[in-house]
């Protein structure tokens, strides 16, 4: 089945430093990939939608200056949370669609990043 | 706008007895909806969908869902809850974008 490798699972970092999160797509291509963020017992809040090869569309509030999301490949999109501050520390997951399905094929989610920032 | 509501933050039941997560949805045009489920520190893993057809939908685990258009509902089903079964679940919608929108999860516990 499809499958979306998430790396780090955990990173711990310091306040001001930036912190890169991957989302690799292992066995399908993913023209789209979405970010979101998850709040403890919470639901996932959409944060962008990352386009291959042109820029991110970011859902209203969020900071793009502060989440930078790049989608070089068909199969890779990073987040890049820069300059951390301890309000960011939260869990961010990625998903994507294979993009050889229709628009009512689920998502397939990586396993999730948890973004501790001291 | 779409919307989906799982009113339910927590659903406690015994092992063995039928378990059902409710998922209510608002959607213009024809709604995809989706139930995922969630595991701590782990991504979503995608049960079952309804696009269109057969308003009874089974998918992974045991686990079915009934699609009411009337009702606008989209119920989690299991006949016979199992311990493993405890975890988040998500209800979704879509009505042809790439946009999901996720409900707020129901926790489920399933008691030995």
């Amino acid at each position: 089945g499809a499958v979306v490798s998430q790396h780090p699972s955990r990173v711990i970092c310091k306040s001001g430093t930036s912190v890169k999160i991957e989302c690799r797509s292992l066995d399908f291509q993913a023209t789209t990939m979405f970010w979101y963020r998850q709040f403890p017992k919470q639901s996932l809040m959409l944060m962008a939608t990352s386009n291959e090869g042109s820029k991110a569309t970011y859902e209203q509030g969020v900071e793009k200056d502060k989440f930078l999301i790049n989608h070089a490949s068909l199969t890779l999109s990073t987040l890049t949370v820069t300059s951390a501050h301890p309000e960011d520390s939260s869990f961010y997951i990625c998903s994507a669609r294979d993009q050889g399905t229709g628009e009512n094929s689920p998502l397939h989610f990586g396993n999730g990043t948890r973004l501790t920032v001291t | 706008a779409q919307s989906v509501a799982q009113p339910e933050d927590q659903v406690n039941v015994a092992e063995g007895n039928p378990l059902t997560v409710k998922c209510t949805y608002s959607v213009s045009g024809n709604p995809y909806l989706f139930w995922y489920v969630q595991y701590p520190n782990r991504g979503l893993q995608f049960l079952l969908k309804y696009i269109t057809g057969d308003n009874l939908v089974k998918g992974s685990y045991g686990f079915e869902a009934e699609f009411n258009k009337s009702q606008t509902s989209f119920h989690l089903k299991k006949p016979s809850a199992l311990v493993s079964d405890s975890a988040l679940y998500f209800c979704a919608v879509t009505s042809g974008t790439y946009k999901y929108i996720f409900g707020t999860g129901t926790r489920l516990k399933v008691l030995a």
